[in-house]
């Protein structure tokens, strides 16, 4: 069964980096498929912040491209996102999800991220 | 970007009733287009991806419709378990977007 969990330092100050991990279990990430992550802020609706492929290319969503950085583990199994110079606009549930070709087949629980001084 | 619009975003309905939830794209998406669940503190659910494909293990009282700009998430007879919020999602071409979802509620 394929399992994706998320994991971040929790609060995150404005101007800093957000950090995120997503660790992958049930299937090893060198074998294929891109991998996405997805953001809902508060009482809001579904963002796609951008993919990167099993073997590293990416692609980002351009109003969030100037910000954002994926990376990818294949020896841990993880994908990484980092998001520098946030604001209280950041503030949302992270999620992280496979992606075959564009359609999300797993998705991991989210991981709240609140920036805030 | 191509904008996503659900219809309608809430909608209240009882046990046994048959749900239709709208998707209408801004422009050409051809059958790019999936269906998703969510519920709170739970992983989104994938119901259905080209359309109209059932994701293995999706039950078969789910179905989705459509091309082009105009799609449909059929919900054949809710169960219980089905009161949720339910969103669509093109990927015919970057950046991915969302409808901004239908929360289905228990009348």
């Amino acid at each position: 069964q394929v399992q994706l969990q998320e994991s971040g330092p929790g609060p995150v100050k404005p101007l800093e980096t957000l950090s995120l991990t997503c660790a992958v279990s049930g299937f090893s990430i060198s074998r294929g498929y891109s991998w996405d992550w997805i953001r809902q802020p508060p009482g809001k609706g579904l963002e796609w912040i951008g993919r990167i492929s099993h073997s590293g290319s990416t692609y980002y969503n351009p109003s969030l491209k100037s910000r954002v950085t994926m990376s990818v583990d294949w020896t841990e199994n993880e994908i990484y996102l980092k998001l520098s110079s946030v604001t209280a606009a950041d503030t949302a549930v992270y999620y992280c999800a496979r992606d075959p070709e564009g359609a999300f087949d797993y998705w991991g629980r989210g991981t709240l991220v609140t920036v805030s001084a | 970007d191509i904008q996503m619009t659900q219809s309608p975003s809430s909608l209240s309905a009882s046990v046994g009733d048959r749900v239709n939830i709208t998707c209408r794209a801004s422009q050409g998406i051809s059958r790019w287009l999936a269906w998703y669940q969510e519920k709170p503190e739970k992983a989104p659910k994938s119901l259905i991806y080209a359309a109209s494909s059932l994701r293995s293990g999706v039950p078969s009282r789910f179905s989705g419709s459509g091309s082009g700009t105009d799609f449909t998430l059929t919900i054949s007879s809710l169960q219980p378990e089905d009161f949720a919020t339910y969103y669509c999602q093109q990927y015919e071409d970057y950046p991915y977007t969302f409808g901004q979802g239908t929360k289905v509620e228990m009348k």
